[in-house]
């Protein structure tokens, strides 16, 4: 299955932006999704893992949910700042052909 | 403090072969499956392969199989990634990653700690 992510996505400082990650076939709720931040020259950090958990450090202005009615998942940002401008990839895994999935990133632009 | 450190990437011609390495420390490695991902110029993330913590299960991308294999050591908290019949498109940079899910207990399949990452390039 293929994971899709908007290409981009702006919002202002303060606001609350929500990047969506569309699965193409099988149920968005069969794995666990994750979502990890990657800023310029540096490698990806975990910012939700098992579909809506927080890793420790992690503030909680960073949340994530699955809809298996639209069957995607959403990563939402509130109160944005500046520091959180980096690129977002989705990620799960194929049971069927025992592979990881990735999507193929977001570039978000507070 | 986990730390994964990689090393092995350098320029090589196509066709050619090379050996990734990954040291790692601060965990109990044999506990967690290790995973290869890279990341050509400006483009996104690519899972490349996994070994689970007893080396018994291995996978691949479609894009690798057969080219690439990946192996570990547990004695000597190491990861490695041979790829050989190397591709101009194999130029990425390479990162070593830790599983986040204690002997895939949840089936997440996470990643919780990333290295830094190697380049490998191909170019003739």
């Amino acid at each position: 299955f293929i994971l899709t992510q908007p290409h981009s996505v702006s919002e202002s400082p303060g606001k609350t932006v929500t990047i969506s990650c569309t699965r193409s076939s099988g149920s968005i709720a069969n794995n666990y999704v994750q979502w990890y931040q990657q800023r310029p020259g540096s490698a990806p950090t975990v910012v939700i893992y098992e579909d809506d958990q927080r890793p420790s450090g992690v503030p909680d202005r960073f949340s994530g949910s699955v809809d298996s009615s639209s069957n995607s998942a959403s990563l939402t940002i509130s109160g944005l700042k500046t520091e959180d401008e980096a690129d977002y990839y989705c990620q799960s895994f194929d049971n069927r052909n025992h592979e990881v999935v990735f999507g193929g990133g977001t570039k978000l632009t507070v | 403090e986990v730390r994964l450190v990689e090393s092995g990437g350098v320029v090589v011609q196509p066709g050619g072969s090379l050996r990734l390495s990954c040291a790692a420390s601060g965990f109990n490695f044999d506990d967690y499956t290790m995973h290869w991902v890279r990341q050509a110029p400006g483009k996104g993330l690519e899972w490349v392969s996994l070994i689970k913590w007893d080396g018994g299960s291995l996978n691949y991308a479609d894009s690798v199989k057969g080219r690439f294999t990946i192996s570990r050591d547990n004695s000597k908290n190491s990861l490695s990634l041979q790829m050989n019949s190397l591709r101009i498109e194999d130029t990425a940079l390479y990162y070593c990653a830790k599983s986040g899910d204690y002997y895939d207990r949840s089936g997440s399949h996470y990643f919780d700690y990333w290295g830094q990452g190697t380049q490998v390039t191909v170019s003739s």
